[in-house]
């Protein structure tokens, strides 16, 4: 079974603590794909690592694919309200066909 | 920016009844996807497309479902006859090239809710 493992599912947090949602699975991905989605709106792409070891930022948001590209993380440091939403890890399995098998999803609250 | 557009945003329709969800993918991109997302669960994938023939489907995707690109801007999936269990958001999808390294954009979801 093809399966992307979030953690946590929930995450409560103060404004300015720093956080890390995590993405294991026992496959190998190709690629791996971080989104954000709001209720009742699609999944919008915050980043794509491809390279084992790849590290991307964005802004106060840290990417990781880890070495061996099973598994990734999304780090941010001093979290802000509007930092509020679903984070969703989804992967590219060695395929030509450009599926992604996403996890469960983490929802993030960023109380003020 | 370019966006994936679909129509319609929110649909009710009876059980049995065909359903046709409508998408107009970026208008360079080849490969073109449906996901759905029921209420509470993960998304989910549905069918690939490349070429004017489907690249990959899952287990969802049964003789139920189709999908068409009956012009050049314009993708299709069809419900023939919808059951409860359809109740969820569908989403279209598409890139430029296959992953990796090549992004796939979704767009804002069409609601489907079957009564």
């Amino acid at each position: 079974t093809q399966l992307l493992e979030q953690s946590p599912q929930f995450l409560s947090i103060q404004e300015g603590e720093n956080l890390t949602v995590y993405c294991n699975s026992s496959s190998v991905f190709s690629s791996l794909q971080w989104y954000r989605q709001e209720p009742g709106e699609g999944p919008v792409l915050l980043v794509t690592v491809v390279t084992g070891g790849e590290v991307k930022k964005l802004k106060r948001l840290t990417f990781q694919f880890g070495d061996a590209r099973k598994d990734s993380s999304l780090h941010i440091t001093a979290a802000q309200p509007g930092d509020t939403g679903l984070y969703l890890c989804a992967g590219v399995m060695r395929s030509n066909t450009g599926k992604l098998i996403f996890g469960q999803g983490t929802t993030l609250q960023v109380k003020p | 920016e370019p966006e994936v557009t679909q129509t319609p945003s929110h649909q009710v329709t009876q059980m049995g009844q065909e359903v046709i969800l409508r998408c107009v993918p970026i208008s360079n991109h080849l490969y073109f996807y449906w996901y759905r997302q029921i209420l509470g669960q993960k998304v989910e994938f549905l069918v690939s497309f490349y070429n004017n023939e489907i690249s990959e489907k899952s287990e969802i995707f049964d003789d139920q479902f189709s999908v068409e690109r009956p012009d050049g801007s314009n993708f299709t999936l069809k419900i023939r006859s919808t059951k409860l269990e359809d109740s969820a958001m569908y989403f279209c999808a598409s890139s430029a090239l296959v992953p990796p390294g090549n992004t796939i954009y979704f767009g804002e979801g069409s609601w489907l809710t079957v009564v």
